[in-house]
């Protein structure tokens, strides 16, 4: 069974630091392209970052560029995410998801975690 | 980027309706999109990819069309459990992006 579990959210005030983890288990992590995407509250979706599977490819939405980085620890399955200089509108559920494709970066989101939230406020 | 938009943004529905939830891209994605169905609390589910494939699992009430911009989300007869927000994701581009959602609820 396929389980993705995130963790490492909390409140944090304008311009601090978190460092998401997600641990993937069910499937060859490896394998597969991961993304972030998170949902602020009582809004839409919306992509945050991805990255390639095998590879070292990685891809950024324009509003976290620059402030987000994306990792991921084959070897541990699991996928990281650090942000940085937070800012209040970054306030949100980050979800980490698998995507489905084998070996694809682009593609549907067929796996998600439950979820972690980030609280930016002074 | 592609900007994706979903109509309507609420939708009123009984039980046994059917429902249709239309998203548009701003340019041609092909047929890379795909629907999500998310409850309260709870993280969204893949139900059709590829524009009209259905995910493993997901009932056949359920179907996809369209291709290029235009494309659309059918229920063929709402079931209770089917009053959720929907939401359309492009991946044609690196870049993903999702539409603003569509709330199906209770007339």
């Amino acid at each position: 069974e396929v389980q993705l579990l995130e963790s490492g959210g909390g409140l944090v005030q304008p311009g601090g630091s978190l460092r998401l983890s997600c641990a993937a288990s069910g499937f060859s992590f490896s394998s597969y392209a991961m993304s972030w995407v998170r949902q602020a509250p009582g809004k839409g979706l919306e992509w945050v970052s991805a990255f390639s599977g095998s590879g070292d490819s990685t891809y950024y939405a324009e509003s976290v560029k620059g402030r987000f980085t994306i990792s991921r620890d084959n070897s541990k399955s699991t996928l990281y995410l650090q942000l940085n200089s937070l800012r209040a509108e970054d306030t949100a559920i980050y979800y980490c998801a698998k995507v489905s494709p084998l070996t694809m970066v682009r593609g549907e989101f067929d796996y998600w975690g439950r979820g972690t939230l980030v609280a930016v406020s002074s | 980027d592609i900007q994706m938009t979903q109509s309507p943004s609420t939708l009123s529905a009984s039980v046994g309706d059917r429902v249709t939830i239309t998203c548009r891209a701003s340019q041609s994605i092909r047929s890379w999109l795909a629907w999500y169905q998310q409850k309260p609390g709870k993280a969204p589910k893949l139900l059709i990819y590829k524009a009209t494939t259905l995910q493993s699992g997901v009932p056949s009430r359920f179907s996809g069309s369209g291709s290029g911009t235009e494309f659309t989300l059918t229920i063929s007869s709402l079931q209770p459990d089917d009053f959720a927000t929907y939401y359309c994701q492009q991946y044609d581009s690196y870049s993903c992006s999702f539409g603003q959602g569509t709330k199906v609820e209770s007339k």
